[in-house]
């Protein structure tokens, strides 16, 4: 059983386009993350939830919006696609928010706009 | 807010033999210092971590150590083998203030056999 999965794991698509990246945790954690990677593989994080309660949200354009319907599962819909969001997204989930364990990432998907 | 740099960007060395990646983080306030690895087409993965009250930590061939005075944490790998090849990252983080890793930059290291 994935710890963190995420689907879909690669994702084309034209700019202008809304898409959304699904994320779940079978680990029982209490928070979770969206970090973009970019082509230098620079990790950079964008949203934080605890227990489905916003907590991090960094300079990210507003067509991005996380959506937690409960704590196992994190969503990411993306509005008016451009070229510049092309990276890897990946979610990621932690014990609580005192991160006592570190990171259990998922896989990460592949978003490539056109 | 916190900045972590990492050192160097690529590393090469021969199997067998150590490498060392180092770190420097801005915030003093930061406590928690883990480092990741990444294999290709694969997300980070924790290899070792490091809280403020411990200077070194070690697991087999991994250790990690942190220095807080001067404000820098190192990875050392030791008998280094073909599949030690990845992406490593540093990362640090306030736990009593919040959950957020910030990252460095990444080093790829190339273990030649």
């Amino acid at each position: 059983d994935t710890a963190v999965s995420q689907t879909p794991k690669y994702l084309v698509t034209q700019m202008g386009n809304d898409k959304s990246i699904k994320c779940e945790q079978n680990l029982g954690h209490d928070t979770m993350y969206w970090y973009k990677q970019d082509s230098k593989k620079f990790l950079k994080i964008m949203f934080s939830y605890n227990n489905k309660e916003l907590i991090i949200n960094e300079t990210v354009p507003n067509r991005f919006s996380p959506k937690s319907p409960d704590k196992a599962h994190l969503n990411l819909h993306i509005n008016s696609l451009e070229l510049g969001d092309s990276a890897v997204y990946f979610c990621a989930s932690s014990q609580d928010r005192g991160i006592s364990y570190g990171y259990t990432f998922g896989s990460g998907t592949r978003l490539t706009v056109v | 807010g916190e900045n972590v740099e990492q050192h160097p960007s690529t590393l090469s060395v021969q199997e067998g033999d150590s490498a060392v990646i180092k770190c420097t983080y801005s915030d003093s306030a930061s406590n928690y210092f883990p480092w990741y690895k990444q294999e290709l087409g694969k997300g980070p993965q924790l290899i070792i971590d490091i809280r403020s009250n411990v200077g070194e930590k070690k697991d087999q061939r991994i250790a990690v150590t942190l220095n807080k005075t001067a404000k820098h944490f190192s990875l050392h790998i030791t008998e280094t083998q073909p599949e030690d090849s990845a992406v490593y990252f540093c990362a640090a983080a306030d736990v009593e203030y919040g959950n957020k890793l910030v990252f460095g930059a990444g080093t790829i290291l190339r273990v030649k056999s």
